[in-house]
């Protein structure tokens, strides 16, 4: 069964350094999500990506924030300074057309120290 | 501004009962509702969703259920397994953002006991 896949499983960094997270949607869909859930509370949406651009963010996903799909399977999330108040757990979603079905990863967590 | 919530934070149900998970939501432009099971250290999983013109809609084993006069949504389990228990979620968009956002609600903890 085709699945998102996301790297890496788990990254622990200091405040004010970059992180990317990387993320395999299924290979078909067109429409790619981040969510993040801060631990023990909701998920919530960043950002939605389609036909190469962002299609709508939150407030949450500011100047700090972008995607990027730099090739035809990979879609990532750059942090450019990470704040103590970003360690969460980060979805990678993705559906396909005509379907509001989302199919997410299993999550990178990152740690902000 | 919208928000989607559940009314129990945690549940807690006897193998082989049903389960009743219910959610109460404020956005009346909504065109989805959906229902998302969250296991301990995976993403949510899509369970079933309702479109806003319809009460009722069934799957295996599931039954989500729609009252829009109280803007109320549940999501009835039959048959609760030990491998029903996780997360659930339930969340809401609207049609016309396919490439858009789901609203999540905070999460009910079904616990189902052998």
């Amino acid at each position: 069964e085709p699945e998102v896949t996301q790297t890496p499983s788990h990254q622990v960094t200091q405040m004010g350094q970059e992180v990317i997270l990387r993320c395999v949607p299924i290979s078909n869909h067109l429409y790619f999500y981040w969510y993040r859930q801060i631990l023990g509370q909701k998920v919530e949406f960043l950002v939605s990506f389609y036909n190469n651009e962002i299609s709508e963010k939150s407030e949450i996903f500011d100047d700090q924030f972008s995607v990027e799909r730099p090739d035809g399977s990979n879609f990532t999330l750059k942090i450019r300074s990470t704040k103590l108040e970003d360690s969460a757990m980060y979805f990678c979603a993705s559906s396909g057309r005509g379907t509001g079905e989302l199919f997410f990863g299993e999550g990178s967590r990152l740690t902000v120290l | 501004g919208e928000s989607v919530g559940l009314h129990l934070p945690t549940l807690s149900v006897q193998e082989g009962d049903n389960s009743i998970i219910n959610c109460a939501y404020s956005n009346s432009a909504s065109d989805y509702f959906i229902w998302y099971k969250q296991e301990s250290g995976k993403g949510p999983q899509f369970i079933i969703d309702i479109r806003s013109n319809m009460d009722k809609r069934q799957g295996q084993r599931v039954t989500v259920l729609l009252n829009k006069t109280v803007k109320h949504l549940s999501l009835q389990i039959a048959a609760t397994q030990p491998g029903d228990s996780a997360v659930y979620f339930c969340a809401e968009r609207r049609s016309d953002t396919n490439a858009g956002k789901s609203t999540f609600g905070d999460g009910t903890t079904l616990t189902v006991k052998p």
